[in-house]
């Protein structure tokens, strides 16, 4: 069974760039979260997206956007890249879309912005 | 905001228990208790969660006390790889197409094992 996998691991950008951020979800799931990660903090929920469809959204501004694709992998887009979007932005997966399933993380993209 | 409260940090003895306290007094008859832990810039780990009943697996203990406001997460013989920050969160049991099925993450507990 294939754990969920992100990619790329590291990257660097400039403020008002865009970044595309792409996870691999386990193997059966069928429901993506999408979690950023400040330094010294907890991961804050960004979105969520349930057979192809947003599912939830936390509180992040439109710039942060996202899909998911007949494959259950998925894929977070931010525009106008700010100083503070740097971060550790971790997916995780799950089944069912019922909210109670249990998500399992990736190793995250870490995501420095100059 | 997340609804639980845990010590920032701990230390424990290398193959001693370590007993992780986590505080929800508002918590509701539909949400669970989840555990997960994050090792130094990986990303969570799930260990364990409950409703109401003690769990118990291969990787932790959790105990939920009767009024369900306070629980405990016991890792019975600690090693160094254990040493990680620890996130107690509390989650509703069903969403229905809201952002109830998200996880909110306080600042945990670091655990700090040592030999």
């Amino acid at each position: 069974e294939t754990g969920v996998t992100q990619s790329p691991t590291h990257l660097i950008k400039t403020r008002g760039q865009q970044v595309t951020l792409r996870c691999s979800s386990q193997s059966g799931h069928n429901t993506v979260s999408w979690y950023q990660q400040a330094l010294g903090q907890g991961p804050q929920f960004i979105f969520q997206y349930y057979r192809e469809e947003e599912n939830g959204r936390g509180n992040f501004p439109p710039r942060f956007s996202g899909l998911q694709f007949p494959n259950y992998s998925s894929e977070l887009n931010v525009n106008a890249l700010e100083l503070d979007d740097s971060a550790l932005y971790l997916c995780a997966s799950s089944f069912g879309g019922l909210g109670q399933e249990t998500q399992y993380f990736g190793p995250g993209t870490r995501l420095l912005v100059l | 905001d997340a609804k639980t409260t845990q010590p920032p940090s701990m230390d424990c003895a290398e193959g001693r228990a370590a007993n992780l306290p986590c505080n929800h007094s508002t918590i509701s008859g539909n949400e669970y208790v989840y555990w997960y832990r994050q090792i130094h810039s990986q990303g969570p780990q799930y260990i364990i969660h409950g409703l109401k009943n003690n769990e118990t697996n291969e990787m932790a203990s959790l105990i939920i006390t009767e009024d369900r406001k306070s629980s405990t997460l016991i890792l019975p013989h600690a090693t160094l790889r254990d040493t990680a920050v620890y996130y107690c969160i509390v989650r509703v049991g069903l969403n229905y197409g809201g952002s109830q099925g998200n996880l909110i993450f306080g600042k945990g507990t670091k655990l700090s094992v040592k030999p």
